[in-house]
């Protein structure tokens, strides 16, 4: 079975604190795909990023890395500097090979304090 | 359109009304998938469709939840008899193409309360 355990339920923070959100998966499938998504106050989720099972290698896209470590089975989110504008709820997802079902985390609520 | 979109944004309706929920994927994304949100809750996944066809329906919490996409493009989500506990919020995402790896992008939402 596949299972996404978000074990942080909400984390507040200073501006610019740095800030890592956890994400531990399980699953049996040898190809599968992570990905993280922001759903802000407005309610909409907001893709951030995809990781296939084969590439470990870190990810940074401005403020936002991401750590993918197999050995875990985890895939982390680090904001760096956080922002008032970070707040939000992340989600974390799994999708196996040859599934259509995108098994999510119950997600983090971010709050970043001014 | 440039996203998913999805109306009514916001629904109040009465216990035993039935309600449709419309969803408009993003131009030439062939999967389409229903998820429910309920107050501070994960999502739920309910239903997928490849095309206007739905591989599984064994999300749909009950016979009362039913959906259909035509032309391989807008699906309607329908719940008969609405019971409180149906309050939620009702998401539609669309990908590409179906299987894992394809990312699938999210509508707003259509918010329902029963009351």
């Amino acid at each position: 079975a596949q299972k996404v355990t978000q074990a942080q339920t909400e984390i507040s923070v200073v501006e610019k604190e740095d800030v890592t959100l956890d994400c531990v998966y399980e699953t049996r499938d040898t190809t599968y795909y992570l990905f993280w998504y922001k759903q802000p106050p407005s309610g909409e989720l907001v893709f951030l990023i995809r990781r296939n099972s084969f590439d470990e290698q870190n990810e940074i896209s401005g403020r936002y890395s991401w750590n993918f470590q197999k050995s875990t089975s985890s895939f982390n989110f680090t904001i760096t500097a956080s922002q008032v504008v970070d707040s939000a709820v992340y989600f974390c997802a799994l999708s196996g090979k040859g599934t259509y079902k995108y098994i999510f985390g119950t997600g983090t609520r971010l709050k970043v304090l001014a | 359109g440039a996203g998913v979109s999805q109306s009514p944004s916001n629904k109040v309706t009465e216990k035993g009304k039935d309600v449709e929920l419309r969803c408009d994927p993003i131009s030439g994304h062939t999967a389409l998938y229903w998820y429910r949100q309920s107050l501070g809750q994960g999502l739920e996944f309910l239903i997928y469709f490849q095309g206007n066809s739905a591989p599984d329906k064994s999300g749909l919490p009950s016979d009362r939840f039913s959906a259909e996409r035509t032309g391989g493009s807008v699906s309607t989500l329908t719940i008969q008899r609405t019971q409180q506990e149906d309050s939620a919020v009702y998401l539609c995402a669309s990908s590409l193409d179906w299987g894992a790896g394809n990312t699938i992008y999210f509508g707003e939402g259509s918010w329902l309360t029963v009351v």
